[in-house]
């Protein structure tokens, strides 16, 4: 599976914006490239995915890079019940995997009021 | 609708001691996922059911079994528990390989 680097840890103020990264350089052309997150005691939680294009949902922004060597989540006005573990997954859409998720370390976000 | 539940929530076993996990989806989803995490680390996949009747191995399948009861419940079996098997179990499910995955809330649980 190809493999995700994202921060350990990142820090933010509430109602300003957070940009998570994530480098996924060995990226290959099938591989969606997933965001979940994972609040204190709690299951993880689905945030958004895309392949190419730039998305966006009610909880967040995906920027993709034109190369697809990175990508960054973009939280427009972060809350204190956005502070959670984020992971950026890899997803193949094709192969014997079945949709397996492969879970790395994640980033901690932390919010200040 | 309750989504995906867990039983139970927390639970400490012996050495050696057996005890099944159970797992129920109440979205008509076809696929269910067995993961476990341990402390400051990602979650690992246990076992998973692409389809009713079927099951397959994850990355870290042994010392568990799993079994599709039917569509809505998926069981994840201990037979005989240690201590390296201590952690939070997570189950998850999905209408299929392209869809976001749900989890539930998390069985608890330590082995002493």
């Amino acid at each position: 599976d190809a493999k995700t680097t994202q921060p350990n840890s990142m820090e933010s103020n509430e109602e300003e914006p957070v940009h998570l990264p994530c480098n996924h350089s060995t990226i290959s052309g099938t591989d969606y490239i997933h965001w979940y997150r994972q609040l204190p005691s709690q299951g993880p939680e689905y945030v958004i995915h895309g392949l190419t294009s730039n998305v966006n949902n009610r909880m967040a922004s995906l920027a993709i890079a034109e190369d697809r060597k990175s990508s960054t989540l973009i939280l427009h006005r972060a809350t204190l019940r956005d502070a959670a573990v984020y992971y950026c997954i890899l997803r193949n859409a094709g192969g014997t995997s079945y949709g397996k998720l492969t879970f790395g370390q994640g980033t901690i976000l932390t919010v200040h009021p | 609708n309750a989504g995906v539940t867990q039983t139970p929530k927390f639970q400490v076993l012996k050495t050696g001691q057996s005890m099944t996990l159970q797992c129920a989806q109440d979205m008509n989803h076809n696929s269910m996922y067995w993961y476990r995490q341990d402390p400051g680390m990602g979650l690992r996949l246990i076992y998973y059911s692409a389809s009713e009747g079927t099951t397959d191995k994850g990355e870290v399948p042994n010392g568990y079994n799993v079994s599709r009861l039917n569509k809505r419940e998926f069981s994840l079996r201990l037979e005989s528990a240690a201590p390296s098997q201590t952690s939070v179990y997570f189950c998850a499910s999905t209408w299929g390989r392209y869809y976001e995955q749900y989890f539930g809330p998390g069985t608890r649980l330590t082995v002493t």
